[in-house]
């Protein structure tokens, strides 16, 4: 157990649909990192927050969002989702985001499975 | 861009036999992690290496940052059952240690007992 937990575990949206995603970071985490890992891939850096900002994106276009909660919760919201966004969406609690990778280290949670049809 | 590339894609060997994964990047990373990552869930940190030519272990793993710091192996001896499912290098994205990370695309180990 990572103390990271997503929700849902699994969702069916059709193509066009917007989606939210939810995360809750370890205790003690105020930064959280999404990751979206498509069948056979390795996981790929979607946008981090730290501090309730966004800290960082990848290679995602703006349709990708996110917010994060005073409580340093998160959200991940897909609008108009394409076919091409079926993936397990992964979340990352860590400490920080300055100093050595050592006080940084990423707990993942489960993911969320999505499916767009 | 920043990429990782891993090799054997896959692997299915014997309980018992020892077993040995690379990874290589086009560009110079200052820091190489290795995860496991089970069916259903997500990745878990195996072991990190922080310092060129450096050798960690944990257990019947053993993971080296390559002196040329572009590559990093892992290493599984006495393979049991539950060493199955995907192992990801992974390195940080961009400059600095900042957590944000590139994975590998990964190499699937099968054990048969």
């Amino acid at each position: 157990e990572t103390g990271v937990t997503q929700s849902p575990t699994h969702l069916i949206k059709t193509r066009g649909q917007q989606v939210t995603l939810r995360c809750s970071s370890q205790s003690g985490h105020n930064t959280v990192s999404w990751y979206q890992q498509a069948l056979g891939q390795g996981p790929q850096f979607i946008f981090q927050y730290y501090r309730e900002e966004e800290n960082g994106r990848g290679n995602f276009p703006p349709r990708f969002s996110g917010l994060q909660f005073p409580n340093y919760s998160s959200e991940l919201n897909v609008n108009a989702l394409e076919l091409d966004d079926s993936a397990l969406y992964l979340c990352a609690s860590s400490t920080g985001t300055s100093g050595p990778l050592t006080k940084n280290i990423q707990y993942f949670g489960a993911g969320t499975r999505l499916s767009v049809l | 861009g920043q990429q990782l590339n891993q090799s054997p894609q896959s692997m299915f060997i014997q309980e018992g036999e020892d077993v040995s994964m690379n990874c290589t990047s086009s560009s110079i990373f200052n820091t190489w992690l290795w995860y496991k990552q089970d069916p259903g869930e997500g990745p878990v940190l195996l072991i990190a290496l922080y310092k060129a030519g450096e050798l960690t272990s944990n257990g019947r793993l053993t993971a080296q940052f390559g002196t040329t710091r572009k590559d990093s192996f892992l290493n599984i001896s006495a393979s049991i059952p539950s060493d199955v499912g995907i192992y990801f290098c992974a390195g940080p994205h961009g400059s600095g240690n900042t957590g944000k990370l590139i994975f590998g695309q990964g190499t699937t180990l099968q054990v048969k007992p």
